[in-house]
Parts: C-alpha cells; sequence; structure tokens
C-alpha cells in the first residue's frame, strides 16, 4: 500500500464547476499535510498547508480529518488556470520528509 | 519564500558519464533536499543534504551512484554517477526554511530535465 494515495483522475470539469480531491495517508504518527499543484514540466509549488481544523484561502478549502487519515481539497468557481496535477504531501511522522501522493490531473475546459 | 535556481536546467547525456547538478538559493536554508520525478511519476526523495556533513539516503539510493554534497547553507550539489537511461528524470532540488516559515514547508527549485542516451 503506498503511503498517500489520491484519486486517480484525470478530472475534467468545465469552468465554474466545483471540483473536490481526496487523499488518504497511512502513517497515523503524520504531522503536517500539503497541498501542491505541479503545471506541466514546471516544479512543484506550495498551494496550501492543511490544518486540523480545516483552512480557506479564497477558492480552495483544505480538510483534514485525522481518525480518518483522509485528506481532502475543495476547488469552487474553478477557472481555466486550475488546471494542474494536484499533489497531496504528507510528511513522515517526526522527520524532516516530505511523501507525495502521485498526483490528480485536472483539466478545466471552457 | 526563498528564490532557488538550478544549474543546468537540462542536459542530454551518454551512458556511463557523471553530471552535476547545482542547486543555489539565495538566502540561508536550514534543510535541502534532492527528489527524483520520473517521467509520469511523482515525486521520490532522493537524500537530505547535511551541511558539512554525509548525506542522509532514502531507501535504494546510495552515495556512490547520488553523490551530494552541501558546503554552506546556501549550495548543495547532487551528481548522477555512472548514468544509464533509466537515470533519464527531472531532478529536484528543494529547501526548507526554517529560520523563516514554522511548518515543514518545502520550496522546489525549477528542476533539471536529463536524458540519458
Amino acid at each position: 500500500r503506498k503511503e498517500v494515495e489520491q484519486d486517480p483522475g484525470p478530472f475534467n470539469v468545465p469552468e465554474g464547476a466545483t471540483v473536490a480531491f481526496n487523499c488518504t495517508y497511512s502513517n497515523s504518527a503524520s504531522q503536517s499535510f500539503f497541498w501542491y499543484r505541479q503545471d506541466c514540466r514546471k516544479e512543484p509549488k506550495l498551494l496550501m498547508s492543511v490544518y486540523s481544523s480545516g483552512n480557506e484561502d479564497g477558492r480552495f478549502t483544505a480538510q483534514l480529518n485525522r481518525a480518518s487519515q483522509y485528506i481532502s481539497l475543495l476547488i469552487r468557481d474553478s477557472k481555466l488556470s486550475d488546471s494542474a496535477t494536484y499533489l497531496c504531501v504528507v510528511n513522515r511522522g517526526g522527520y524532516n520528509k516530505l511523501i507525495f501522493g502521485a498526483g490528480t490531473r485536472l483539466a478545466v475546459h471552457p | 519564500s526563498a528564490v532557488i535556481s538550478q544549474k543546468p536546467s537540462r542536459d542530454i547525456c551518454q551512458r556511463g558519464t557523471s553530471l552535476t547538478i547545482q542547486c543555489q538559493v539565495d538566502s540561508q536554508v536550514t534543510m535541502m533536499f534532492w527528489y527524483r520525478q520520473q517521467p509520469g511519476q511523482s515525486l521520490t526523495l532522493i537524500a537530505t543534504a547535511n551541511q558539512g556533513s554525509e548525506a542522509t539516503y532514502e531507501s535504494g539510493f546510495v552515495i556512490d551512484k547520488f553523490p551530494i554534497s552541501r558546503p554552506n547553507l546556501t549550495f548543495s550539489t547532487l551528481t548522477v554517477s555512472n548514468m544509464s537511461p533509466e537515470d533519464s528524470s527531472i531532478y529536484l532540488c528543494s529547501v526548507e526554511d526554517r529560520y523563516r516559515v514554522s511548518q515543514e514547508t518545502q520550496y522546489f527549485g525549477p528542476g533539471t530535465r536529463l536524458l540519458v542516451l
């Protein structure tokens, strides 16, 4: 079993749609959680950290459920520019090592 | 966040040769890491570059194949030795900046695209 598993994708949605990505992790000692975005042929860029109480940044909302070891990312009012691969990232509990999920590709069309 | 540059940005190499990739940060950072991203796959950590001491390698990666240096708090190199076509990948350097950010957030350089023939 992979340490971080994500929806396989790809997600093809029209502009304005709401889309949700799910992610599960296996290491219950993990302390830090993130969503990164990676555009084609570019490096990953931090989208947002995920906090226990959930957090929002504009159209993006992240949720964490420690009991279920589950993380989600909700994107509202999708824009064409949101098209990218979204990477769920978890630290390997107690160490400065990030484990990356395989990513979910999002394609927003007009 | 810190500004990270990598050299070269891309290269095409012959099998059996070695390539050294440089990672430069515009400010002192606590941690530096090297990742590999093979075509169509996610990132895999190769090693943590420790300043002034030997790098810490992940399972499946060894120093003889991927020697790493980190002479100071702003610079690191990764060498891909005795290359084979299976080493064709994107190599990314990342930094964690605990001087300015409390959480374990990593920022990535632009990557080095390597093709081995």
